[in-house]
């Protein structure tokens, strides 16, 4: 596509619940990264793929995150019985080949509120 | 956890005057990008300066780079309403595209 698409663009659940936020990065781009953002805060970085190489997960912050990327294309982050404090906006970002130096390309964001 | 510090946290200035944002960082980095946000959603990078360069220029943008200080600053000169915005820095330290940023700027430029 035309730039990095995530949906959905804003989700509201219930406490305990499970979400799943999905991103479609920019065709051909080989490296695809999750951070988030609480609110009037800098981006807190999350996992990073990079074509067929194992994941970096290093900065989930419990084991209810997961995230995987199928085809090496399309990203699913996954957060299971959801916190308030998880509330947050989950921002996608793709790159063309996540060597040193390239620039991001991000989508919109999820905006996910957890009541 | 957050690579970079940005300096001021909020700067509001009028029409026409320059701004001054800077950015400090905790290690050695391979590059450092400066990213816009509008409104809290998609970041748009603006400029990548790269740890062997001093200074970069693109349109209204001027970037420093000191390294031995491990900080960086963006100077946006005659800015514009539509600059009002928030803006990171942003580090990688050489290994791979995986960025690590700072706690930004909100900018407010009014008329």
């Amino acid at each position: 596509g035309a730039g990095v698409s995530q949906s959905p663009s804003n989700k509201v659940t219930e406490k305990g619940k499970d979400v799943e936020l999905r991103c479609d990065p920019i065709s051909g781009h080989t490296a695809l990264y999750w951070y988030r953002q609480s609110l009037g805060q800098g981006l807190e970085f999350l996992i990073y793929f990079q074509g067929n190489s194992a994941p970096d997960k290093s900065g989930l912050p419990s084991d209810r995150f997961s995230a995987e990327r199928t085809g090496g294309s399309v990203s699913t982050l996954t957060i299971q019985r959801t916190q308030q404090e998880d509330s947050a906006v989950y921002l996608c970002a793709s790159s063309l080949g996540g060597a040193s130096g390239e620039k991001l390309f991000f989508g919109s964001g999820t905006q996910l509120s957890v009541l | 956890s957050q690579q970079g510090e940005e300096d001021p946290q909020a700067l509001s200035i009028q029409e026409g005057e320059n701004a001054t944002m800077n950015c400090s960082y905790k290690t050695s980095i391979n590059n450092l990008q400066w990213y816009r946000q509008n409104s809290g959603r998609g970041l748009v990078h603006l400029i990548l300066i790269r740890s062997n360069e001093r200074e970069k220029h693109s349109g209204r943008l001027r970037v420093t780079l000191d390294t031995s200080k491990k900080s960086s600053s963006l100077l946006i000169t005659a800015s514009r309403a539509a600059d009002t915005a928030s803006y990171f820095c942003a580090t990688d330290t050489g290994t791979a595209s995986k960025l690590t940023f700072g706690t930004g700027t909100r900018l407010q430029v009014t008329l």
